[in-house]
């Protein structure tokens, strides 16, 4: 699976926009872009998850550079219950070996009152 | 969407017992379950992948007679963390992958074991 990259921390305004950034540059033509988050001491959560093109559901929209190298997952209105760990995850579907989700760090996003 | 139930979301046990978690998948049939541990402050890390009827795989470093994994049937994969012992403290944390669902992983809402 290729690499991500995510910075560890960001804030954002309770009902402004929340914009995370992760870069994957080494990302294969045949890879993914997925999304999780993570709310303190709960399991991890699916939001969204695209190849080429921008994608939109109930939660939040995710946006991949025509280059495919980075994406940015929006949270249009944060609320304080978006406050959680963020994971930028990409693998290609099917995969011989493990069919898992490689974790990496995530960014962890504050919700600010 | 899907739901993946794991149970007990919490135990304590005193160090030599055993613990056994287990993780249903409620309304789809899991062909392939993931066991992840999660210690504070740090990302999941897999511990092993079950399919239904055969035997799991670990990954490195996973003692495969201390964590052992069943899964039975398309709806049940259970964790048993045998003689456990305070190292063995962690969050586990299991997901699903089922037939006709893509490639969508849902995740159970993990079990806090604390061994005393």
């Amino acid at each position: 699976d290729a690499k991500t990259t995510q910075p560890p921390s960001m804030d954002c305004a309770e009902g402004r926009a929340a914009n995370l950034p992760c870069n994957h540059s080494t990302i294969s033509g045949n890879e993914y872009v997925y999304w999780y988050r993570q709310i303190h001491s709960q399991g991890p959560q699916y939001i969204i998850h695209g190849l080429k093109n921008n994608e939109t559901n109930e939660m939040a929209s995710l946006i991949i550079t025509e280059d495919r190298k980075s994406s940015t997952l929006i949270l249009p209105h944060a609320t304080l219950r978006d406050t959680a760990v963020y994971y930028c995850i990409v693998r290609a579907p099917r995969q011989t070996g493990a069919n898992n989700l490689f974790f990496g760090t995530g960014t962890r996003l504050t919700v600010i009152p | 969407g899907a739901v993946v139930s794991q149970h007990p979301s919490r135990v304590i046990c005193k160090s030599g017992t055993s613990v056994k978690i287990e993780c249903r998948s409620l309304d789809f049939q899991a062909t392939t379950m993931f066991w992840y541990r999660q210690f504070p402050k740090q990302s999941l890390m897999l511990m092993a992948t079950s399919n239904e009827g055969s035997k799991a795989t670990y990954e490195q470093g996973v003692e495969k007679d201390k964590f052992l994994i069943n899964h039975a049937s398309l709806t049940l994969s259970t964790l048993t963390v045998t003689s456990a012992h305070p190292e063995d403290s962690s969050f586990y944390i299991c997901s699903a992958r089922g037939q006709g669902r893509g490639e969508k992983l849902f995740f159970g809402s993990g079990t806090q074991l604390s061994v005393l």
